[in-house]
C-alpha cells in the first residue's frame, strides 16, 4: 500500500531559526497532501493543504508567511517554520488524502523543539 | 464545522482486561467516522473505519467501534487487551472525500502486564 515518509522525527532547533521538514510518497504521486500540527493535550488540528504546482491553502489562523509549504513535485511536499519560537514547538504530521473508497497514509510525524 | 472530543487522555488497564475509549463527535453533515493508532515512534495507521451499513466495525486485532448517531458517538471497544496494543489511539471525522480530516485528543491507551 502507499506508504508517506515524513523527515526528520525529531529536530530541535533555536528560536529564530528556520526548520525544514519533508514530507515524502514512496510508492503513489500525490497532487494534495495535507499538514497537521498537535499541541501537547490537544487535538491534531489541520494546518494546510499543499497543492503540487500551485499555492498552498491554508486553514484559518494559520500563518503562511511562517509555515511556508512547497510542493515542487508529485512525491515531495516540505513545510518550513520560519523564524521559529518556543510557541511553535509541537508535534507536525502529513497525510496523503484519500478519495471515494481510498484511505489516507500519514507520515510518522515530526517532533519539533523550539529552544 | 466538525469537532471530535476524546475525553480520556490516558487509560491505564490490565492485560486481557477489557477496555473502552471513548469518542464524540458533532458535525454539520455526514461525515465517516475512524479510528487511528500511533505506536510509538511510527505514523497514524488506519485501525477501523465507518462509512455505511452496518453500525458495527471491526479491526483485524479485536477492536470494535459501534456508531451511534443518536449519541453522535464512536466509541472504541476491545474485550481483552494485550501488551501490544499499548499506544496512542485517535478518533477523526472525514467529509466524503477522505482528506481533510478532524481529530480528536487523543487517548493513550497502557496496558499493564
Amino acid at each position: 500500500g502507499a506508504v508517506v515518509s515524513q523527515h526528520p522525527s525529531r529536530v530541535i532547533c533555536k528560536s529564530g531559526t528556520s526548520v525544514k521538514i519533508e514530507c515524502r510518497s514512496l510508492d503513489f504521486q500525490a497532487t494534495t497532501m495535507f499538514w497537521y500540527r498537535q499541541f501537547p493535550k490537544q487535538s491534531l488540528m489541520l494546518m494546510a493543504t499543499s497543492n503540487e504546482g500551485s499555492k498552498a491553502t491554508y486553514e484559518q489562523g494559520v500563518e503562511k508567511d511562517k509555515f511556508l509549504i512547497n510542493h515542487a513535485s508529485l512525491t515531495l511536499s516540505t513545510l518550513t517554520v520560519t523564524s521559529a519560537h518556543p510557541e511553535d514547538s509541537s508535534f507536525y504530521i502529513c497525510s496523503k488524502g484519500g478519495g471515494g473508497n481510498t484511505e489516507a497514509f500519514f507520515g510518522q510525524g515530526t517532533r519539533l523543539t523550539v529552544v | 464545522a466538525q469537532s471530535v472530543t476524546q475525553l480520556d487522555s490516558q487509560v491505564p488497564v490490565f492485560e486481557e482486561a477489557p477496555v473502552e475509549l471513548r469518542c464524540n463527535y458533532s458535525s454539520s453533515v455526514s461525515v465517516y467516522l475512524f479510528w487511528y493508532v500511533q505506536y510509538p515512534n511510527q505514523g497514524l495507521q488506519l485501525l477501523l473505519k465507518y462509512l455505511s451499513g452496518s453500525t458495527l466495525v471491526e479491526s483485524i486485532n479485536g477492536f470494535e467501534a459501534e456508531f451511534n448517531k443518536s449519541q453522535t458517538s464512536f466509541h472504541l471497544r476491545k474485550p481483552s487487551v494485550h501488551i501490544s496494543d499499548t499506544a496512542e489511539y485517535f478518533c477523526a471525522v472525514s467529509e466524503y472525500n477522505f482528506n481533510k480530516f478532524y481529530f480528536g485528543s487523543g487517548t493513550k491507551l497502557n496496558v499493564k502486564p
